[in-house]
């Protein structure tokens, strides 16, 4: 079974709009990570947003916030008010493990959305 | 702050051949991530090391190899280059800490095209 599923490959959204990323997860671990990167077509990963676990509250960095249902293995990307700029490829990921520090760093990632914001 | 720096950026091999990247992390940052971009097989993590040991290792083939320096510098190294090889080798790095955030911040990867 896959552990990060993004199901959609494409996304098209208006420019000023809010739009959704879609990011399940399968894990048994209590303790993980949850990422998002955005890769411009330049290549360049960009670190978004950061979600444990055990946070009790859903992560948000400026326009950027993670939609987290841990029932739900879920842990969707909230863009709002979409620019330009923000057209690239969408990456969840996820850490397993280790929430005190020790452990891996590896992230299994998932698929990737593209998004493409129209003017 | 300098973020993570890949050399070099794009690189052209002849199958058979090997090849050497580089990666310098953030300054203070102890782990290194390399992971392996292509488009049919997705990211895909490579190995990690940390503090100059290898923590974990992907499921590459031994050709695959890295290593850590004591000033957290690291280099991955593909020896007898096949064409699958191709790929965007993306090096990450991160802080080690208590509870909290673990980001890994990307270096802009090198372009490796095996002919």
């Amino acid at each position: 079974a896959q552990k990060i599923t993004q199901t959609q490959p494409g996304m098209f959204v208006q420019e000023k709009e809010a739009v959704t990323l879609d990011c399940t997860y399968d894990t048994s671990d209590p303790s993980y990570g949850l990422f998002w990167y955005k890769q411009p077509s330049s290549g360049e990963m960009i670190f978004l947003i950061y979600q444990g676990s055990y946070d009790q509250q859903n992560a948000t960095e400026g326009r950027y916030s993670l939609n987290f249902q841990k029932a739900r293995k879920s842990a969707n990307l909230v863009i709002s008010a979409s620019q330009l700029g923000d057209s690239a490829m969408y990456f969840c990921a996820m850490r397993e493990g280790g929430y005190s520090g020790a452990g891996s760093y590896q992230l299994t990632f998932g698929k990737g959305t593209k998004l493409s914001v129209i003017p | 702050k300098a973020g993570v720096t890949q050399t070099p950026r794009y690189l052209i091999k002849t199958r058979g051949q090997q090849v050497t990247l580089s990666c310098s992390p953030i300054s203070g940052h102890r782990s290194v991530s390399w992971y392996q971009q292509t488009p049919g097989q997705g990211l895909q993590f490579l190995f990690e090391y940390f503090s100059e040991t290898q923590r974990n290792k992907g499921n590459f083939p031994g050709r695959f190899s890295g290593r850590q320096f004591s000033n957290s510098r690291s280099e991955m190294n593909v020896s007898t280059l096949e064409l699958g090889d191709s790929a965007l080798y993306l090096c990450a790095s991160s802080l080690e800490r208590g509870k909290g955030n673990y980001e890994q911040y990307f270096g802009p990867g090198t372009r490796l095209t095996v002919t």
